[in-house]
């Protein structure tokens, strides 16, 4: 079974710094999700990655898969961004996810 | 893209009672899972839903205790049997999205949130 590991597991930041969420994996996957978590449970899929980097507005997800590792950057970070950031991965098919235990971000105005 | 209802939102139930929940997607999927978020902890894969064949459960989980239905590729039901405190948890439905630009990309329902007393 998949051991996912997330760093750091709070992180409080003032707006506008570079954030960055580390994720890393014990056994080989097929895909890796970074997922957002906000206080009412409403979970919303922001990456799946299998190789490389993928970019979307302000985030920035990349893989390792060498290294079973992965990052989340947000850039230029707000207040709205507060939220739990959770890494998922999966070996595909009937698999499901296996979870990280979430990142708590705090962005200070 | 996946829109995923969930009903009921949120309940609070008795020890020794059961709830069913009900997970509705708006488009035809082949996998649904079930997922359990307890308090303060990360999410953890109840079982696997697959439109006529039983359900594949997780190490820890059992039919008798959340059964599962899938009747047909746009619904599926969690029974949570004879709650106790420990129950008390988020229940979310997910599915994967197999579309052309989204593939493999994981949709989840709001939740249910339960409170056994």
């Amino acid at each position: 079974k998949n051991e996912v590991e997330q760093s750091p597991q709070n992180l409080t930041a003032q707006e506008g710094e570079f954030i960055t969420i580390n994720c890393s994996y014990s056994v080989g996957i097929s895909a890796l999700h970074w997922l957002q978590q906000h206080p009412g449970g409403g979970i919303v899929s922001l990456f799946m990655l299998s190789s490389g980097k993928k970019k979307h507005g302000r985030l920035i997800a990349t893989i390792n898969i060498q290294e079973k590792h992965s990052s989340l950057h947000i850039t230029a970070s707000h207040p709205r961004d507060s939220a739990v950031y959770i890494c998922a991965v999966t070996g595909g098919g009937a698999d499901g996810l296996t979870f990280g235990k979430g990142t708590h971000l705090i962005i200070q105005p | 893209s996946a829109v995923i209802s969930q009903k009921p939102s949120r309940d609070i139930c008795q020890r020794g009672t059961s709830l069913t929940i009900q997970c509705q997607v708006d488009s035809q999927v082949t996998m649904m899972f079930w997922y359990r978020q307890q308090p303060g902890q990360s999410l953890t894969l109840i079982a696997t839903a697959n439109q006529g064949s039983e359900a594949t459960y997780e190490s820890g989980f059992v039919i008798d205790k959340f059964p599962i239905s899938r009747p047909n590729l746009t619904f599926s039901t969690l029974t949570v049997s004879n709650m106790s405190p420990e129950d008390s948890s988020i229940y979310l439905c997910s599915v994967e999205a197999r579309a052309a630009a989204r593939y493999n990309e994981q949709f989840f329902g709001p939740g249910t949130r339960l409170t056994v007393l």
